[in-house]
């Protein structure tokens, strides 16, 4: 049980161009899930939090227009990179999390701009 | 959250046990010991977490000191498969709080 998977696990896009994240809890609810980015050789840095049917709450320094993110249902939550660069490129990692337990992480996506 | 102390890396040979050190000494009395560990290009996989008393499961030994300022994961018998960055984290349980990841430890399974 507890499994959250992502797609799609890698993508390329072209500099300037919007890409889409999926991230989906397959055997729970998700109340709050959870976006974070990790660039090679360094830690996870947890980009935002969000509730199911409420706005993203931003860690500091994460730009909310370019990283749009939505959790419109108990099972999906979408990033969205928008107009997305080079220095975009990096894992994306989300986990998921119901009412008061543990948080489950999905697999990671790939992200490379060209 | 208490922050926490882990070595860069570490390396172990195979077969043998791993014992991984943390050090978090202002930990606060409702704050538990959480470990995860991340497998190159994956997501981070839960491995085992306690509050005052040693804790076992299938994968791993935690070991925590009385005054609860440091702790020690044990991995009993290493494989290759278990190379990863091993992290531990200090949380308040399983509320409404996040998972935040420090550096991390660098475990190098040596064949």
């Amino acid at each position: 049980g507890a499994v959250v998977s992502q797609h799609p696990s890698w993508v390329i896009c072209k500099s300037g161009t919007s890409v889409k994240i999926e991230c989906r809890s397959l055997d729970f609810q998700a109340t709050t899930m959870f976006w974070y980015r990790q660039f090679p050789k360094q830690s996870l840095m947890l980009m935002a939090t969000s509730n199911e049917g409420s706005k993203a709450t931003y860690e500091q320094g994460v730009e909310k227009d370019k990283f749009l993110i939505n959790h419109a249902s108990l099972t999906l939550s979408t990033l969205t990179v928008t107009s997305a660069h080079p220095e975009d490129s990096s894992f994306y990692i989300c986990s998921a999390r119901q009412l008061y337990y543990e948080q489950y992480f999905g697999p990671g996506t790939r992200l490379t701009v060209t | 959250d208490a922050k926490t102390t882990q070595p860069t890396s570490m390396d172990c040979a195979e077969g043998r046990a791993a014992n991984l050190p943390c050090n978090h000494s202002t930990i606060s009395g409702n704050e538990y010991v959480y470990w995860y560990r991340q497998i190159h290009s994956q997501g981070p996989q839960y491995i085992i977490h306690g509050l005052k008393n040693n804790e076992t499961n299938e994968m791993a030994s935690l070991i925590i000191t009385e005054d609860r300022k440091s702790s020690t994961l044990i991995l009993p018998h290493a494989t290759l498969r278990d190379t990863a960055v091993y992290y531990c984290i200090v949380r308040v349980g399983t509320s409404y709080d996040k998972v935040i990841f420090g550096p991390g430890t660098s475990l190098s399974v040596i064949p």
